[in-house]
């Protein structure tokens, strides 16, 4: 089956700064690599997403880049908010319907 | 259109117990996803499906776990007895069908909080 790897576990930024989340899949039938953030109590929400034939997508400050030949794909938040502090997954789903998510990654910014 | 709605949001409940977690989709999505989540095991998708039908249940942990869809607007989620293990929180989520392939989104439920004394 799937196995989605994603690193860091943790990260830590100052407001203002970048932010980078990467994450490795396994299955080449994957096709579709969403990222949910998860605020504290609260349900995970899609922020952004890409299909395998696109390289790169921007929503703002948000955007995510997918290698499909190395098979990772990356998060990268600009001009970081305090707001921005929240756990953040990432999935790969292929079209059996299934989703398989990393691990999570905690972002703090500080203010 | 109202999201996917849990109940209940809060369970407690004494090993060995009966739960019953409920879920309604969003109308017009054909899948239908029950997880679970704790700190140390993450998001695991414990079963799927697509029109009512279980597809892949192979994330259900063991026979005390069971889940039905009776019909498009409602899934169930039982734990038969349960345990203090079983303490997590139960995420629903729903997905719609475009075309050959589903569209992958998922939209989450808020949860159902399970803590088993």
């Amino acid at each position: 089956g799937e196995n989605v790897e994603q690193h860091p576990s943790t990260l830590s930024v100052q407001e203002g700064d970048s932010a980078v989340i990467k994450c490795t899949y396994s299955d080449s039938a994957s096709n579709y690599f969403p990222w949910y953030k998860q605020e504290l109590g609260k349900r995970p929400q899609l922020i952004i997403d890409i299909r395998s034939n696109v390289g790169e997508k921007k929503d703002q400050r948000i955007a995510v880049t997918l290698n499909k030949t190395a098979k990772h794909f990356s998060l990268h938040i600009t001009e970081t908010q305090p707001e921005d502090s929240a756990v953040y997954f990432c999935a790969a789903h292929t079209n059996a319907g299934k989703s398989t998510f990393g691990d999570g990654t905690t972002l703090t910014v500080k203010p | 259109d109202a999201g996917v709605i849990q109940s209940p949001r809060h369970e407690v409940t004494e090993m060995g117990q009966e739960v019953t977690l409920r879920c309604k989709p969003i109308s017009g999505h054909d899948y239908l996803f029950w997880y679970r989540q704790t700190m140390m095991r993450g998001l695991e998708l414990l079963i799927y499906f697509n029109n009512n039908v279980p597809i892949d249940d192979s994330g259900m942990p063991e026979d005390r776990f069971s889940a039905k869809m009776p019909n498009a607007s409602f899934s169930t989620l039982k734990i038969q007895p349960s345990e203090p293990r079983d303490s997590a929180v139960y995420f629903c989520a729903s997905s719609p069908d475009r075309g050959s392939a589903p569209a992958g989104e998922l939209f989450f439920g808020e949860g159902s909080r399970l803590t088993v004394l």
